[in-house]
């Protein structure tokens, strides 16, 4: 059974500070690699997408993926009231078949 | 630019009613997805359509649930009989090719009574 494991949190942080997300997968064959941010009541907004080891930053959010250890963190820089949300991280195994983690609720204290 | 449009946001049925679901996708996207969310849980893939064809609905009931994409109009997730248990958030996604990553509609929250 294909997996992707996520600590449910919260995770509570103060403004300004680093807000970091794990993900861990179980599908060695995985290759890209996908963080949602879902406020209460609301869709999944994709916020970044990785598909190689390494680092990826996007303003705010950097994405890293380390393949051979099979996780992927989401780490937010200045993080901010508005950013407390709950983060999916979602993992395609190859086909279009995302497989989606149970998410990890983010409060962000002010 | 509209994203993907679902309707209706809200749909109450009582048990045993038939619920349809509509989905329209990023204009130019041929790939349409379609998840289930309970509350407190993770999203569950039901199905992958493109254009006229369904390529995969192993994450779906095979028993009262069905799933369109016709070549004009809407995706179309029709849950018939409901029963309480069908109550959750369904989220259709789309996407320009089958890999690419996926963009997700409001969602329709059904409610069985």
């Amino acid at each position: 059974q294909k997996e992707v494991e996520q600590n449910s949190g919260p995770l509570s942080v103060p403004e300004g500070a680093i807000a970091s997300l794990n993900c861990t997968y179980s599908d060695r064959g995985s290759q890209s690699f996908f963080w949602y941010r879902q406020y209460s009541g609301k869709s999944p907004e994709l916020i970044m997408f990785i598909y190689s080891n390494g680092d990826k930053e996007d303003g705010r959010f950097t994405a890293q993926l380390n393949k051979a250890s099979q996780y992927v963190s989401l780490l937010i820089r200045d993080s901010q009231p508005s950013d407390s949300a709950t983060y999916l991280c979602a993992v395609n195994p190859g086909t279009y078949k995302y497989i989606f983690g149970t998410g990890t609720r983010l409060k962000v204290l002010a | 630019n509209a994203g993907v449009m679902q309707n209706p946001r809200h749909l109450v049925r009582r048990r045993g009613q038939e619920a349809r679901l509509r989905c329209s996708p990023v204009k130019g996207h041929s790939h349409v997805y379609w998840y289930r969310q309970l509350p407190e849980e993770g999203l569950k893939f039901m199905v992958y359509l493109q254009k006229e064809n369904i390529i995969d609905e192993s994450g779906m009931p095979k028993e009262r649930f069905s799933a369109e994409f016709p070549k004009e109009g809407p995706s179309i997730l029709r849950i018939q009989q409901v029963v309480r248990g069908d109550s959750a958030a369904y989220f259709c996604a789309s996407s320009p090719r089958r890999d690419d990553e996926q963009y997700f509609g409001p969602g329709t929250r059904l409610t069985v009574t």
